[in-house]
């Protein structure tokens, strides 16, 4: 059965410090996907990224960055230069497409990061 | 292009007493899901249609809730009579596809807080 754990319940930074919250998964299947969403005060889950089993490569999207490391079943996503905007919820999850329930998200527990001014 | 909508947003109620939501997903979209999210953890998966049948229900408490997708559009969960635990988020999200192997990612709606007294 496939698992996510985030062991960071809460981070808390200062504006404009760098902040790294960390994801493993476990996962049977050698097919599956990651994501990373963020979860505003608003409630609205909003997606920030997917990566597939076979894309090892560490993406960039302006201050956000991801780094897949399969020897280690983990997908961390780092913050640059944070900012107020962004503190939130955020949750990584795993999915299996050719799963039973294919397609199904399985949620981390999700960070809390709270950025201050 | 239209999100996925669900409504109520919030929603109070009386232990014993039964509550209706509904989510319309984005438009053209065969694959739908429900999902609770308790306070403090991860989205968990209640329900998957593609188009208008079942995919996944294993995690849905079928002594009291219901969902249907009758048209293969919208639809509806139901819970009845509630109790004290199932006050929590409920979240609904859509994909393009109803197959295995898909490669879509879910796109949430806003969610409807619940809470039961």
């Amino acid at each position: 059965a496939q698992k996510v754990t985030q062991a960071q319940t809460e981070i808390s930074v200062v504006e404009k410090e760098d902040v790294t919250l960390d994801c493993v998964y476990e996962t049977r299947d050698t097919t599956y996907y990651l994501f990373w969403y963020k979860q505003p005060p608003s409630g609205e889950l909003v997606f920030l990224i997917r990566r597939n089993s076979f894309d090892e490569q560490n993406e960039i999207s302006g201050r956000y960055s991801w780094n897949f490391q399969k020897s280690t079943s983990s997908f961390n996503f780092t913050i640059t230069a944070s900012q107020v905007v962004d503190s939130a919820v955020y949750f990584c999850a795993l999915s299996e497409p050719f799963g039973t329930s294919y397609g199904k998200l399985t949620f981390g527990q999700g960070t809390i990061l709270t950025v201050h001014p | 292009e239209a999100g996925v909508a669900q409504s109520p947003r919030y929603k109070i109620i009386e232990k014993r007493q039964s509550v209706a939501f509904w989510c319309n997903p984005i438009s053209g979209h065969a694959t739908l899901y429900w999902y609770q999210q308790i306070l403090g953890q991860g989205p968990k998966l209640l329900i998957q249609f593609q188009n208008n049948g079942v995919v996944d229900d294993s995690q849905l408490p079928k002594d009291r809730f219901s969902a249907e997708r009758l048209k293969g559009v919208d639809s509806t969960l139901k819970i009845q009579p509630a109790k004290l635990e199932d006050s929590a988020v409920y979240l609904c999200a859509s994909t393009p596809s109803g197959r295995a192997g898909s490669t879509d990612t879910q796109y949430f709606g806003p969610g409807t807080r619940l809470t039961v007294l």
